[in-house]
């Protein structure tokens, strides 16, 4: 079984301020992670994803995250928020095998401040 | 990347009617694809597995004949909820993965929005 925890519903920071997102995953085989952005009424976008290569993981628009197997973490880092960075990330959990069946966290709600 | 559309956006029906979502993917095939659904603020929850050439594949507690979900070929797949009610409005999203070779990357379409009044 696998599953996955975000650890904050809401964060709110100050634009121009890092973002820490954070996630962790239970899985009893090898998994895939993602994180997904939504912003209102549209669909999920890929932000990055790890797959048993790298365990620092570069996305777009800046976010990266870092696999760490012993704290079983894939926690997603932004070195300097910006108002268009406001909206809801997911993680998401898979594994080979799984027949592609995703897991999703709670989800995290990021605001962005000026 | 990959693209995965969804048809209609945004419906809104009266109650007792069914409501058919199209969920394509434009430049790959998709053996499988995936139904969602999402309620306001939370996160999606999985449907149903949909499988070209075959039956769909439904989670627990999801009514089969009441979401009906047809693959009918390698880039499309439809969701149509049958004699829908209010309590069927959400938000319906699909996804499809590429199915490179150890790659469990999903592209999702951009969702649904069904308002039944």
């Amino acid at each position: 079984a696998q599953s996955v925890t975000q650890l904050d519903s809401h964060v709110s920071v100050s634009e121009g301020t890092p973002v820490l997102l954070r996630c962790n995953y239970s899985s009893s085989y090898s998994p895939s992670l993602f994180w997904y952005v939504q912003h209102p009424n549209k669909g999920l976008q890929l932000l990055l994803k790890y797959t048993s290569a790298a365990t620092l993981v570069k996305g777009i628009n800046g976010f990266e995250a870092e696999f760490k197997k012993s704290e079983t973490s894939f926690h997603l880092t932004k070195p300097s928020a910006h108002m268009s960075d406001a909206a809801e990330y997911f993680c998401v959990v898979s594994y080979t095998g799984g027949g592609n069946k995703l897991t999703f966290g709670t989800g995290t709600q990021l605001k962005v401040e000026l | 990347g990959a693209v995965v559309s969804q048809h209609p956006s945004w419906v809104i029906c009266k109650s007792g009617t069914s409501v058919k979502i199209e969920c394509r993917s434009l430049d790959f095939q998709a053996t499988t694809m995936f139904w969602y659904r999402q309620f306001p603020k939370q996160s999606l929850m999985l449907m149903a597995t949909s499988n070209e050439g075959s039956k769909a594949t439904y989670e627990q507690g999801v009514e089969k004949d009441k979401f009906l979900i047809n693959h009918a070929s390698l880039t499309l797949s439809t969701l149509t909820v049958t004699s829908a009610h209010p309590e069927d409005s959400s938000f319906y999203i699909c996804s499809a993965p590429t199915q490179l070779a150890g790659d469990e990357t999903q592209y999702f379409g951009p969702g649904t929005r069904l308002l039944v009044l």
